[in-house]
């Protein structure tokens, strides 16, 4: 079955500290990859996305993600955090067109960065 | 603002009983998607339409059903409510099957 996995469940830093978010999925064939933010009370935005080319991409608000083939990985970074980052992180893939199209998000990643 | 529209935002009933959550698409966009995101299960696909037709199937359970009309609009029904199925339940929407996806701002469910 393919899965994602987000290995850190909650997260606290201080402001200015360097942000890594882990994101591994299973499924081995072609993948599009994305990483969602949902900020307290509101639904879920897209940061960035990777369909193909260069496999670092750049996303808003200062957040970038790499997606290392051979690691199954896509995770995401971001060198100086700040306080209006705290929010739930979501990774997804979408294994296309293998699996009929669906979209498997990870458990999430709790962000709470303090003043 | 995504674009996309969830009705209604918060939506209480009993067990046993039958319920119906409406989104709307952006404009433009043909595929739309329900998730369901409980406290214990993270983020669940159920569903995806793309103009009209079923697309694919996630972890939705017999007693849920959805459609979309042609207006792009779609419903998702929830019946033979359980206390379980409590959670918010997400609606997203694309231009086409496997781009981002724009989602709406949920319908809270309480089943009590």
């Amino acid at each position: 079955a393919q899965s994602v996995s987000q290995h850190n469940h909650h997260v606290i830093l201080s402001e200015a500290a360097s942000l890594e978010l882990g994101c591994n999925y299973s499924y081995g064939g072609t993948v599009n990859l994305f990483w969602y933010v949902q900020y307290p009370g509101q639904h879920l935005q897209l940061l960035l996305k990777y369909f193909s080319g260069d496999p670092l991409v750049k996303g808003i608000k200062g957040f970038e993600a790499e997606f290392i083939k051979s690691k199954f990985s896509f995770n995401l970074r971001k060198p100086s955090v700040q306080w209006s980052d705290t929010a739930e992180y979501f990774c997804a893939v979408n294994a296309y067109p293998n699996t009929g199209n669906q979209f498997y998000f990870g458990t999430g990643t709790s962000l709470t960065v303090i003043p | 603002d995504s674009g996309v529209t969830q009705t209604p935002k918060h939506l209480i009933t009993a067990t046993g009983q039958r319920v119906t959550l409406r989104c709307s698409p952006r404009s433009g966009d043909l595929s739309v998607y329900w998730y369901q995101q409980s406290l214990d299960q993270g983020l669940q696909f159920l569903i995806q339409y793309y103009n009209g037709e079923e697309r694919a199937k996630g972890n939705i359970l017999e007693r849920f059903s959805a459609q979309q009309f042609p207006d792009l609009h779609s419903e998702l029904n929830l019946s033979s409510l359980e206390l379980g199925d409590s959670a918010l339940y997400f609606c997203a929407s694309s231009v086409i099957t496997a781009s981002e996806q724009y989602f709406g701002p949920g319908t809270r469910l309480t089943v009590t």
